[in-house]
């Protein structure tokens, strides 16, 4: 069966710090990888998505990149964290060339940028 | 842009009524729908979906229409139990790429 890691589970981290989230597929190859934040409260804000190795796209302009360096592994970095980069931060797959195959989110990744 | 917009945004049912969730989306060419549940400090958890070509589905407790020509599908939740405590989130799948437009969510607080 197929599995989602995400890690840490919390991170508190300065202003101006940086950051590196991992995610990892287990169980699938060529899944779609996506990056979604979660701000308190709030619906789900897509970050980045991806549909293969080195392919990356973004939804939204920040302060935060995204790199995808092997199938089955995502990661979100920021080279300076700000204090509006706190939030609930979901990483979660799909298999390619599915249409409308369901999506998986991973536990997530707690942030607060102090 | 495309959106989907979710009503209520908090629902407080008492144990053992039913809870009704409903959703609208502008894409009128979106044809796949699915729900997730979200419980306190985890990600979502997709517990049904529908496709276009049928108008209602159900999975013991829960069970989700769609109107199409209105451009709104709802999520039922009947004999709710106070497991169902979770944040509800509708999405639609865009056509033109592939991508799901969610929900603000709502929060559904069963009593006991």
């Amino acid at each position: 069966s197929q599995t989602i890691h995400q890690w840490p589970a919390t991170l508190v981290q300065p202003v101006g710090s940086p950051l590196s989230l991992e995610c990892t597929v287990e169980g699938t190859s060529n899944p779609n990888l996506y990056w979604y934040r979660q701000a308190a409260g709030r619906g789900l804000q897509l970050l980045f998505y991806s549909v293969g190795i080195g392919q990356i796209s973004s939804e939204v302009p920040q302060n935060l990149s995204a790199s995808r360096p092997q199938d089955r592994q995502f990661i979100l970095s920021s080279k300076k964290l700000l204090l509006s980069d706190s939030g609930f931060y979901l990483c979660a797959w799909t298999l390619r060339r599915t249409y409308n195959s369901p999506l998986h989110f991973g536990n997530g990744t707690r942030l607060t940028v102090t | 842009g495309e959106n989907v917009e979710q009503h209520p945004s908090t629902l407080s049912v008492q144990e053992g009524d039913s809870a009704v969730i409903k959703c609208t989306y502008s894409d009128s060419a979106s044809n796949y729908f699915p729900w997730y549940k979200q419980e306190l400090g985890k990600g979502p958890q997709l517990i049904i979906d529908i496709r276009s070509n049928v108008g209602e589905k159900k999975d013991q407790r829960i069970a989700v229409t769609l109107n199409k020509t209105a451009k709104h599908f709802s999520l039922h939740i009947t004999e709710t139990q106070p497991e169902d405590s979770a944040v509800y989130f509708c999405a639609a799948l865009m056509d033109s790429n592939y991508q799901l437009i969610w929900g603000a969510g709502t929060k559904l607080i069963i009593k006991p």
